[in-house]
């Protein structure tokens, strides 16, 4: 059982440009999100799924667009790079949505550096 | 979400019981509270979840008072593994989101 699991673990990006990170689950949660954490801060969610087909945004959406075609899958866009968004990025699946009665599992991150 | 606090950090030392207290005043009815830990370069771990009065498993203890407003995060006899941050936070189900604060930075002294 893999849990969650984030691609790439390590990128760098120049100002500009674009990408995707990739999360995937296999444990059938219908619950994703995906927070960044910046150094010696603690994690800010950034967009959150409760379903496939259905995305919010969370505290810091600006930068950032997220879909959920299905319910393994919910990779993160940046459509222009900029330095501000150098952190750690992490994705969590939940089967709860909060945890109240189940826990929320994260991936091992993506550590993103914009240059 | 009803809004957490915690101290920044402690400090302890190997084979001491550590509390760390959360201060969650707008506590909702249907509000639970959850610690997660968090150890460098990685994402956060689930420890334990309470609702009201007492909850233990095999990692911690979790004290609720009456009044919901407060929690207290218990580590028996910790040792330096324990070393890690230690967020606590509030809320109900089928929100699909979690809302950390900055945690408490606990380190473990030899």
């Amino acid at each position: 059982n893999a849990g969650v699991t984030q691609t790439p673990k390590f990128q760098v990006l120049k100002t500009g440009q674009s990408m995707t990170l990739q999360c995937a689950q296999d444990m059938n949660h219908e619950y994703m999100s995906w927070y960044r954490q910046d150094p010696g801060m603690g994690l800010r969610l950034i967009h959150y799924s409760v379903g496939a087909g259905i995305t919010d945004q969370g505290e810091v959406p600006n930068g950032y667009n997220v879909s959920r075609s299905t319910t393994e899958d919910f990779p993160l866009r940046l459509l222009s790079a900029a330095p501000s968004q150098t952190s750690v990025y992490f994705c969590a699946s939940d089967e709860d949505g909060w945890g109240r009665i189940t826990e929320a599992f994260f991936g091992q991150g993506t550590r993103l550096t914009v240059v | 979400l009803a809004k957490t606090t915690q101290p920044i950090s402690m400090d302890s030392y190997e084979g001491q019981e550590v509390n760390i207290t959360c201060s969650h005043n707008n506590i909702a009815t249907n509000d639970y509270i959850t610690w997660y830990q968090q150890f460098p370069s990685q994402g956060p771990r689930f420890i334990i979840q309470g609702y009201k009065t007492k909850v233990t498993n095999e990692v911690a203890s979790l004290f609720i008072p009456a009044d919901r407003k407060s929690s207290t995060l218990s580590l028996p006899r910790v040792s330096l593994s324990d070393t890690a941050v230690y967020y606590c936070l509030v809320g109900a189900g089928n929100t699909g989101k979690l809302i950390f604060g900055q945690g408490t930075t606990l380190q473990v002294k030899p």
